[in-house]
């Protein structure tokens, strides 16, 4: 158990909607990190927040946004949704912002859209 | 170009075999991740390293930050090991490697 939570584990979901998914980092960990990963293009970096702010961002949709709350907890948020959005989406945590620090993945959410 | 490349994307080995996967950047880092996924899906960090070696059991991680390189080994290799392995470049966030997926036959 990495101590990273994540839910909901799955997810079904149809065209055009919006969710939310949720993730909670280990204790302490101030930056939370998500991830989309489908089956052609691995592990895709979307966005790093760290104590609430914004640190980094990647490929994520604007579409899609995230926020990091002050108890630390971290949604992501995937609106319009379209088939190509079926996707196991990650969140990882880690102690501090990036560099010399192991990030903690959490089990992932499955989403599925149809 | 990915900015991490691994080599081989996929790879095929008999129980008992050394294995060798490798890592190659191109951008700056301070250190870089090996992880490993699970067909389930879920991930496992192994080694953090920025220097020299590192050994956990039957894994070993080496990094050669000159040659901007790393490589994990895994020594008599086991079916349990069969799963996707992932090196990321630590920067000030994580760097993707695309992963190799290793199957191990009994």
């Amino acid at each position: 158990d990495s101590g990273v939570t994540q839910t909901p584990k799955h997810l079904i979901t149809a065209t055009g909607q919006r969710v939310t998914l949720r993730c909670s980092p280990r204790s302490g960990d101030l930056s939370v990190y998500w991830y989309q990963q489908s089956l052609d293009q691995g592990l895709q970096f979307l966005i790093q927040y760290y104590n609430g702010e914004e640190r980094a961002k990647g490929n994520i949709l604007e579409r899609f946004s995230a926020q990091q709350f002050p108890d630390l907890h971290s949604e992501l948020n995937l609106s319009s949704l379209e088939l190509g959005d079926s996707a196991l989406y990650f969140c990882a945590s880690s102690t501090t912002q990036g560099a010399q620090t192991e990030a903690f993945f959490g089990q992932g959410t499955r989403l599925t859209v149809v | 170009k990915n900015e991490v490349e691994q080599s081989p994307q996929n790879l095929t080995a008999q129980e008992g075999e050394f294995i060798t996967i490798n890592c190659s950047y191109s951008v700056g880092i301070s250190a870089l991740h090996w992880l490993q996924q699970h067909p389930g899906g879920g991930i496992v960090s192994l080694f953090m390293l920025s220097s020299g070696k590192k050994k956990h059991g039957r894994l070993i991680a080496t990094i050669n930050i000159q040659e901007k390189h790393s490589s994990l080994h895994i020594t008599a290799s086991h079916p349990r090991d069969s799963a996707v392995y992932i090196c990321a470049g630590l920067n000030r966030k994580l760097i993707w490697g695309l992963g190799t997926s290793l199957a191990v036959n009994p």
